[in-house]
């Protein structure tokens, strides 16, 4: 168990659709990642925060969004909802990159179908 | 830009095979190098890692080590176990700059009894 915890495991909504996924990261983690993991293109990075603040940008479609919150959880939107974005969407976790403590922590995933 | 190209699988092997699974990084500048491991049905997990230039991480039997001079970190262990069998994800990070962290896409190993 990595400390990291992620709601709900299992989505299956429509086209069109809008999601809200959940993350807690493990206690004293002030960085949150989200990755999206899908069979023909692998982990890909979606975005980064630091403690409320976004950090980094990777992939992430513009009908997605996140945020973090004052207690550091964090919440991945996904709207407008296509087939394609059926996918594994991950939360991880981490003290603080910056600060050398670099390992990240996976929670388990969340499993999203769009029929 | 940054990138990390690992070999591709799926790897198949008998338990108490040797076992390799390249890595190669294209970075500007000096990054943490990592190998993820994900089991089925979970999360990836941190293998082991190495932050410098011939810095060897080694974890359950798993070492690989920084080579700057070649630009690799490729993933061995001397007898692989059925237990083993999972995907293995080579990533490298920055701790200034961007912070992303980038990785491979993952190589399939499956150890047969």
């Amino acid at each position: 168990d990595s400390g990291v915890t992620q709601t709900p495991k299992h989505l299956i909504t429509a086209t069109g659709q809008r999601v809200t996924l959940r993350c807690s990261p493990r206690s004293g983690d002030l960085s949150v990642y989200w990755y999206q993991q899908s069979l023909d293109q692998g982990l890909q990075f979606l975005i980064q925060y630091y403690n409320g603040e976004e950090r980094a940008k990777g992939n992430i479609l513009e009908r997605f969004s996140a945020q973090q919150f004052p207690d550091l959880h964090s919440e991945l939107n996904l709207s407008s909802l296509e087939l394609g974005d059926s996918a594994l969407y991950f939360c991880a976790s981490s003290v603080d990159p910056s600060g050398g403590e670099e390992t990240q922590y996976f929670g388990p995933g969340t499993r999203l179908l769009v029929l | 830009g940054n990138s990390v190209t690992q070999m591709e699988g799926p790897v198949t092997l008998s338990e108490e095979a040797f076992l390799t699974i390249n890595c190669t990084y294209t970075a500007t500048g000096y990054p943490s190098l990592f190998w993820y491991v994900q089991y089925p049905g979970e999360g990836l997990q941190l293998l082991l890692k190495a932050t410098k230039a011939d810095d060897k991480g080694s974890n359950k039997g798993f070492e690989a080590t920084y080579r700057k001079e070649t630009t690799s970190f490729h993933l061995e262990k001397g007898s692989v176990q059925v237990s083993d069998s999972a995907v293995y994800f080579c990533a490298l990070h920055f701790t200034s700059g961007t912070y992303k962290y980038i990785f491979g896409t993952g190589t399939r190993l499956k150890v047969l009894a």
